[in-house]
């Protein structure tokens, strides 16, 4: 069974603090690990998509890595409009996409 | 290009009504799926479609059917509303098994009273 467990729930950070959210999966056959922001009412955006281990994505204040077993989007420098949930998914053999639980990141200035 | 339409954007249910939540792709997707987030959870896997024809569960399946007869919709059906049932939904696409973007519908804030 496909599964995606994220780390921590939620994060406060002050502004400028960098950090790292974990997104540890099992999955059998790695077809692409996605990474997502969302902000209140709102629905996911589009951050990343890594497909082997080793692989490594930067967009502005965001890196996202990924090795076998898991994968973290690193946050350098952040800022009060990077607070967020952060949502990683998985998708496996069976194509079906599963998504974590989230981390909620606050980023306090 | 539109996208993925779903809709309606709002409803409120009684318990025990039945509704279709509409979703709608122009993208040529294969794979289509249908989520549901309650508050401060992730998205859970309700049922998934890889190609016309072919549905398959996920997660939390019961309450909800689904059908694809076109690659562009993906209908949801709720049988019979519980209140357990208000959540947002969102339908998802994404192109076959080398697709690197999830496609989101805007949601469907649902209420079941």
């Amino acid at each position: 069974e496909d599964q995606v467990t994220q780390s921590p729930e939620a994060l406060r950070l002050q502004e400028g603090e960098s950090s790292s959210l974990n997104c540890s999966y099992t999955v059998s056959g790695l077809r692409g690990l996605f990474w997502y922001r969302q902000d209140p009412g709102k629905g996911p955006e589009f951050l990343f998509t890594l497909y082997s281990a080793g692989e490594e994505k930067e967009k502005e204040r965001l890196k996202a890595t990924l090795t076998k077993k898991e994968s973290f989007l690193h946050i350098t420098a952040p800022k009060p409009e990077d607070s967020a949930t952060y949502l990683c998914a998985v998708r496996g053999g069976a194509q079906k996409l599963v998504f974590g639980q989230g981390t909620r990141l606050t980023i306090n200035p | 290009n539109a996208g993925v339409t779903q809709t309606p954007k709002f409803q409120v249910l009684k318990t025990g009504q039945s509704m279709t939540l509409q979703c709608a792709q122009d993208m040529n997707h294969e794979y289509m799926s249908w989520y549901r987030q309650d508050p401060g959870m992730g998205l859970r896997l309700i049922h998934y479609s890889v190609g016309a024809g072919i549905t398959d569960q996920g997660e939390v399946p019961n309450g909800y059917n689904v059908s694809r007869s076109t690659t562009e919709d993906f209908p949801l059906r709720l049988l019979s509303a519980a209140p357990s049932q208000t959540s947002v939904y969102f339908c998802a696409s994404l192109t076959g098994a080398g697709g690197n973007t999830i496609y989101f519908g805007e949601g469907s804030w649902l209420t079941v009273v």
